[in-house]
């Protein structure tokens, strides 16, 4: 049971151009999220959906777009990607209304 | 909106007792979720509590109290390998859980 699946693991950009971080969950959860965590900031929350075919702005919204392709995938893009993104992604996903998410193992990306 | 605030860092010595603290301000509340993170490591849940009181899970204890608005996390007979961040969340909206900035705690030997 591979559980949350984020790809890629690492990844280099210049400032301007584009990327997709993808996520993919095989336990049937209706929720994911996509999180950003930088020192001392902890986790926060970009973009959320709740079930298929919703998604929610988070905290720190600005610069991404999400995409809800079906239930097992959330992807978050980068349409014009700065040094301020730079940070480690995580996607998580969760089953009914407890407090409990799934975490994949992270993207960490670079904006030079 | 919502907020957290946790200490953020405490130190201890292995064997010892260590209680994290988190206290909370939300526009409805669903429960208080702790997670622990290792460096270079994904989040994991610990524990959740939805109601008021203590739930314990072997070394690790989490309380919640509604009316104060607050809860914490006892982690005892501590471990080398529980140096690790921690963090409190809570649902917003009953969907998007808001996390706390983390704190760190470092046990020595």
């Amino acid at each position: 049971n591979a559980g949350v699946t984020q790809t890629p693991k690492f990844q280099v950009l210049k400032t301007g151009q584009s990327m997709t971080l993808q996520c993919a969950q095989d336990m049937n959860h209706n929720s994911m999220y996509w999180y950003r965590q930088d020192p001392g900031m902890g986790l926060r929350l970009i973009y959320y959906s709740a079930s298929e075919g919703t998604t929610d702005k988070g905290e720190v919204p600005n610069g991404y777009n999400v995409s809800r392709l079906n239930k097992r995938e959330f992807s978050l893009r980068l349409e014009s990607a700065a040094p301020s993104q730079t940070s480690v992604y995580f996607c998580a996903s969760r089953a009914g209304d407890t407090g409990e998410l799934f975490f994949g193992e992270g993207s960490r990306l670079t904006v030079l | 909106g919502q907020s957290l605030e946790q200490p953020s860092e405490v130190t201890a010595v292995e064997g010892a007792i260590v209680q994290i603290n988190c206290t909370y301000q939300t526009s409805g509340f669903y429960g208080l979720s702790w997670y622990q993170q290792h460096d270079g490591g994904a989040p994991t849940f610990l524990s959740y509590n939805a109601l008021d009181g203590l739930e314990e899970t072997g070394r690790f204890s989490s309380f919640l109290s509604r009316s104060d608005s607050y809860g914490y996390l006892l982690l005892q007979e501590l471990q080398m390998k529980d140096s690790a961040s921690y963090f409190c969340a809570v649902p917003q909206a009953g969907t998007a859980l808001i996390f706390g900035k983390g704190t760190t705690l470092s046990v020595s030997s």
